[in-house]
């Protein structure tokens, strides 16, 4: 039973353009939710991140936001830039829990020059 | 700072040798983690070690065993590799009260 999902494997955008990447959960314990990046033979790196209190954290061309009642998140990055080519995985943590993260199973990300 | 290191970035194995891939962290962290990554499968969590002396199973433990030799170190051993353990493996560490967590380069292990 897969509690994060990110149900398209991959996306493509132009540079410049915005990046919209998807994700939906299942269970309504999770309060937090995180979004990593990660490159070909690199470890995964934390990108940003969003409480269930609030329902929209920006930082710099990437914001993240949050409909619970839809359990429901995304990123957004703009404007898109080559660089950001990688892989993302969607996170959560649930209530007293913080130990443990559940992952998505990731998105690939193809930002064209 | 270092951050989270993996030993080896490499490893060819044949089916029933053991190994032990090695992690350490430079951060402080309390809390370790180790995760395997598999094609469209995302990251699935094999153990973990909320703090120094304590080890938990995840979602996937079967096969393998962990050793927090203390706050810095979590080991991971393959007591006999099998080609279902071919997968790249990621070590993790947390800070108490946060909930990042930050990742080493991983270890790439092949199981013939």
């Amino acid at each position: 039973d897969q509690q994060v999902k990110q149900n398209s494997p991959s996306l493509s955008v132009q540079e410049g353009r915005i990046s919209i990447l998807n994700c939906d959960y299942t269970n309504s314990m999770f309060d937090y939710f995180l979004w990593y990046k990660k490159y070909p033979a690199e470890g995964p790196t934390f990108l940003i991140s969003i409480s269930s209190i609030k329902d929209k954290n920006e930082d710099g061309r990437f914001t993240v936001f949050l409909n619970k009642s839809a359990k429901h998140l995304s990123l957004h990055i703009v404007p898109s830039q080559p660089g950001d080519s990688a892989v993302y995985f969607c996170a959560a943590s649930h209530v007293g829990g913080s130990e443990k993260l559940v992952f998505g199973k990731g998105m690939k990300l193809t930002v064209n020059p | 700072n270092a951050g989270v290191t993996q030993t080896p970035k490499f490893q060819v194995l044949k089916t029933g040798q053991s190994m032990t891939l090695q992690c350490a962290q430079d951060m402080n962290h309390n809390s370790m983690y180790w995760y395997r990554q598999d094609p469209g499968m995302g990251l699935r969590l094999i153990y973990y070690s909320a703090s120094e002396g304590t080890t938990d199973k995840g979602e996937v433990p079967n096969g393998y065993n962990v050793s927090r030799l203390n706050k810095r170190e979590f080991s991971l051993r393959l007591e006999s590799a099998a080609p279902s353990q071919t997968s790249v493996y990621f070590c993790a560490s947390r800070l108490a009260g946060a909930y990042e967590q930050y990742f080493g380069p991983g270890t790439r292990l092949t199981v013939t």
